[in-house]
């Protein structure tokens, strides 16, 4: 199993520039999310999904957009990158089993770099 | 969620059991304690989770007081490639996807 896909694995941008990061799982997972980490930080959620067609803002959603049209994919758009935006972006996906079911499966990371 | 402390950072001798605290003294009742690690440059790792009781799998143990204010994530027989950053986390249960990571502990396991 593949589990959580991530690409590219690293990317520049010039500041303006848009991008998306993609983001799919073969796991059948209804729940996908994105976080973002900063040198010395934890993560912090950008954006989650709750299954195809449903998504919702974390903690530090201005600068990005998401969709879920398939279940595998949950892509990541950064609509007009800003050197804040420099950061390790990690996907991530969990499934609902009833009870105590809590687990995310990450993907490697995506290093982005806004100049 | 019931907000988290951990030491910023611990060391163990390779081959001897790692404890790392966490206190989680406003923890309510629907919430779990969840760990994960962070392996250098890697996406984080689920090791394990509970609610009130104590609980073991391949990874770790973990050590639920009583009162729930506070737990202890057990790594029985540290190896080198257990240095890792290591968040313990509480939410209720069924919002996993809305986890919140802090900054953890940096555990060093020396030889």
């Amino acid at each position: 199993n593949a589990g959580v896909t991530q690409t590219p694995k690293f990317q520049v941008l010039k500041t303006g520039q848009s991008m998306t990061l993609q983001c799919a799982q073969d796991m059948n997972h209804e729940y996908m999310s994105w976080y973002r980490q900063d040198p010395g930080m934890g993560l912090r959620l950008i954006h989650y999904s709750v299954g195809a067609g449903i998504t919702d803002q974390g903690e530090v959603p201005n600068g990005y957009n998401v969709s879920r049209s398939t279940t595998e994919d949950f892509p990541l758009r950064l609509l007009s990158a800003a050197p804040s935006q420099t950061s390790v972006y990690f996907c991530a996906s969990s499934y609902s089993t009833g009870g105590a079911r809590e687990k995310l499966f990450f993907g490697s990371g995506t290093q982005l770099s806004v100049l | 969620d019931a907000k988290t402390t951990q030491p910023t950072s611990m060391d163990c001798a390779e081959g001897r059991a790692a404890n790392l605290p966490c206190n989680h003294s406003t923890i309510s009742g629907n919430e779990y304690v969840y760990w994960y690690r962070q392996i250098h440059s890697q996406g984080p790792q689920y090791i394990i989770h509970g609610l009130k009781n104590n609980e073991t799998n391949e990874m770790a143990s973990l050590i639920i007081t009583e009162d729930r204010k506070s737990s202890t994530l057990i790594l029985p027989h540290a190896t080198l490639r257990d240095t890792a950053v290591y968040y313990c986390i509480v939410r209720a249960g069924g919002s996993n996807y809305k986890l919140t990571f802090g900054k953890g502990t940096l555990l060093t396991v020396n030889p």
